[in-house]
């Protein structure tokens, strides 16, 4: 199995802060996935990263595939309480379409 | 177009009893997936099911099984009851055929509490 590594596991800031959060492996993805899960729903799609060195934007969130392809990150400019959430990685098993996510990183963004 | 949507939301059982949780696939997915979340952790997959079949099976005892109808819904099964089944289960439907090539949409989930 692949494991992802997320990291920090929670992290509490204050409005208008910016935050970097990591998924890291020692495995090579043909890409990785971020969702967004918020409290009594199902994840959510964010992005997929396929090319190593890849930077996808979408707002005020910064997606960064690492140039081996081991890692990503996640970088929020501005943080408001509407992205407070559960963010995950995960990527998917090439022969089972199964996804494998990481443990996640709970954002608290306080007004 | 309808979304992915699960029943019961919540459902508090005992250690031993056994319960059925149900999932409406997106119009047009022919493939669903179970995924057991545990507080404030990743989703774990539990399995797939496509054309009514099992397509693929994580970790978990054969006391988890299911099923897929016809018109792609499907049920998660679980027997003996432990405490450690509590979790929130996930219900995610593809179009792919158990791929991994498309994407897999999440219903909201069943919250579900064992005592």
């Amino acid at each position: 199995t692949q494991l992802l590594e997320q990291s920090p596991q929670f992290l509490s800031i204050q409005e208008g802060e910016n935050l970097t959060v990591y998924c890291n492996s020692s495995s090579v993805f043909s890409s990785l996935q971020w969702y967004r899960q918020e409290p009594g729903e199902g994840p959510v799609l964010l992005v997929t990263v396929v090319t190593g060195g890849e930077v996808k934007k979408l707002k005020r969130l910064t997606f960064q595939f690492g140039d081996a392809r081991k890692d990503s990150s996640l970088h929020i400019t501005a943080a408001q309480p509407g992205d407070t959430g559960l963010y995950l990685c995960a990527h998917t098993s090439s022969n089972t379409g199964k996804l494998i996510f990481g443990q996640g990183t709970t954002l608290q963004v306080k007004p | 177009e309808t979304g992915v949507t699960q029943s019961p939301t919540h459902l508090i059982k005992t250690r031993g009893q056994q319960v059925t949780l149900r999932c409406s696939s997106q119009s047009g997915h022919n493939t669903v997936s179970w995924y057991q979340q545990a507080l404030g952790q990743g989703p774990q997959f539990i399995f797939q099911y496509y054309r009514e079949e099992e397509n693929g099976r994580g970790n978990f005892p054969p006391r988890f099984s299911g099923l897929q109808f016809p018109n792609y819904s499907s049920e998660l099964n679980v027997n003996a009851l432990e405490l450690d089944d509590s979790a929130l289960y996930l219900c995610a439907s593809s179009r792919d055929g158990g791929q991994g090539t498309g994407e897999q949409f999440f219903g909201p989930g069943t919250r579900l509490t064992v005592l």
